[in-house]
């Protein structure tokens, strides 16, 4: 089964909006990712986070990871409509080049 | 450069074809992958080499056969595939493996008859 599990698995938002995207996985990790796939095109990193980390920023991205729960969100603020894609976490599996996605979370951001 | 190139980008395949994809990177990256993707499903790793060397085979079935001629270039040889193999395959690459950051491809989107 997969170690992600995302929700919302849609949002829908206007442009200008907060989006939260929440990740949740089964077993210990060493780190967790987030990545973005536009529509039929290959995945694009956006953010890492480590395990001893809590949260993490990046432009307009927020990532918090809370390892007691074995749970993770993204937040993008002052969404835009080119934000408009898949979101899916990523967790390290075991032998470590065992990549996880998570189910993702498809965000629709209306001009 | 931080580009992963996979060509082709569309690939209709009868069943009875015999095709390759092929990934190629120029980032000095020591691993990398082929994932499958279906529509609105995440990317399901298929095989991952390192060094050269391939480490993960997840119980892909031999009509998919993985190459790696050298550090810089990856192939999937496709035989006798089946309807249901229609999907996007994504090639990624990482500095090293373990849970480095992945570069992907744009994929390559393949049609099975």
């Amino acid at each position: 089964s997969q170690q992600g599990e995302e929700d919302p698995q849609a949002l829908s938002i206007q442009e200008g909006e907060n989006a939260t995207m929440n990740c949740s996985y089964k077993t210990s990790i060493n780190n967790l990712q987030w990545y973005r796939q536009n529509s039929g095109r290959g995945l694009v990193h956006l953010i890492l986070i480590r395990s001893n980390e809590r949260e993490k920023h990046s432009g307009r991205l927020r990532v918090t990871l809370d390892t007691s729960k074995k749970s993770s969100s993204l937040l993008i603020t002052a969404s835009r409509a080119a934000d408009t894609a898949s979101y899916f976490c990523a967790t390290d599996g075991t032998g470590g080049f065992k990549t996880i996605f998570g189910a993702g979370t498809r965000l629709f951001v209306k001009a | 450069d931080t580009e992963v190139t996979q060509t082709p980008k569309h690939l209709v395949m009868g069943m009875t074809n015999k095709k390759s994809l092929k990934c190629e990177q120029h980032m000095g990256h020591r691993a990398m992958y082929w994932y499958k993707q279906k529509a609105k499903k995440p990317p399901e790793l298929m095989f991952v080499y390192s060094y050269e060397k391939l480490s993960i085979n997840e119980s892909v079935p031999s009509r998919f056969s993985p190459e790696c001629p050298n550090s810089s270039l990856l192939n999937l040889h496709l035989h006798a595939l089946q309807p249901e193999d229609s999907a996007l395959y994504l090639c990624a690459s990482t500095r090293t493996g373990g849970m480095n950051i992945q570069y992907f491809g744009a994929g390559t989107r393949l049609s099975v008859l």
